[in-house]
């Protein structure tokens, strides 16, 4: 099992370009996630899928959108990025499996640079 | 609104000595709380969690946490620390709900150990 994979690993872009973080889990999940990590702020979520077909805004969600494409995959888009959008993206996913889990797992993460 | 505190948001511990990483947190239901581990340029990996049950919660790499109520407190140890532990690491709560397994993040704390 590969678990949470995400494209691409860096990218750069200029201000104004737009561009799709892609992600997808192997392990059946219900619940996805995506977070920005910035330094000193820990992780801050962005958008989240709590099954396929829903998503919901998190705490940052502004200049973001989301697509749940099926159970498996879960995109992050960005329409015209900015410099405050240079972070380190992270997507999670979790299943709800009373009482012991709601653990996220987490991909390796993407490292965007907006100049 | 759930958050969390991490007292410290770097702390240096000398090889062999005790690991002590502070966290606190708020909740309006009982939570359920995570440490996570974050090594250089890669995504998050959980140490351990309390969702129910005994308050003392072992993981892995010797870590262990113990879940005070009456201090809102999960804070995280290690008895001897070896320089593998180096990395930055994550206290997270969630309100537990179904469909609704959301963390909220500390800010972190890079521990360094000194050879």
């Amino acid at each position: 099992n590969a678990g949470v994979t995400q494209t691409p690993k860096f990218q750069v872009l200029k201000t104004g370009q737009s561009m799709t973080l892609q992600c997808a889990q192997d392990m059946n999940h219900n619940s996805m996630y995506w977070y920005r990590q910035d330094p000193g702020m820990g992780l801050r979520l962005i958008y989240y899928s709590a099954s396929e077909g829903t998503t919901d805004k998190g705490e940052v969600p502004n200049g973001y959108n989301v697509s749940r494409l099926n159970k498996r995959e879960f995109s992050l888009r960005l329409e015209s990025a900015a410099p405050s959008q240079t972070s380190v993206y992270f997507c999670a996913s979790s299943e709800w499996d009373f009482p012991s889990s709601y653990e996220q797992y987490f991909g390796p993460g993407t490292r965007l640079t907006v100049t | 609104a759930q958050s969390v505190t991490q007292l410290g948001s770097h702390v240096s511990v000398s090889e062999g000595a005790l690991v002590l990483l502070r966290c606190n947190y708020s909740s309006s239901v009982p939570p359920y709380l995570f440490w996570y581990v974050q090594y250089p340029n890669q995504g998050l990996q959980l140490l351990l969690k309390y969702t129910t049950g005994a308050t003392l919660v072992k993981g892995i790499n010797g870590f262990e946490a113990e879940f005070k109520k009456s201090e809102t407190s999960f804070h995280l140890t290690k008895p001897s620390a070896h320089m593998s532990d180096a990395a930055e690491y994550f206290c997270a709560v969630s309100e537990g709900n179904f469909g609704n397994e959301k963390l909220t993040f500390g800010t972190g704390t890079r521990l360094t150990i000194i050879p």
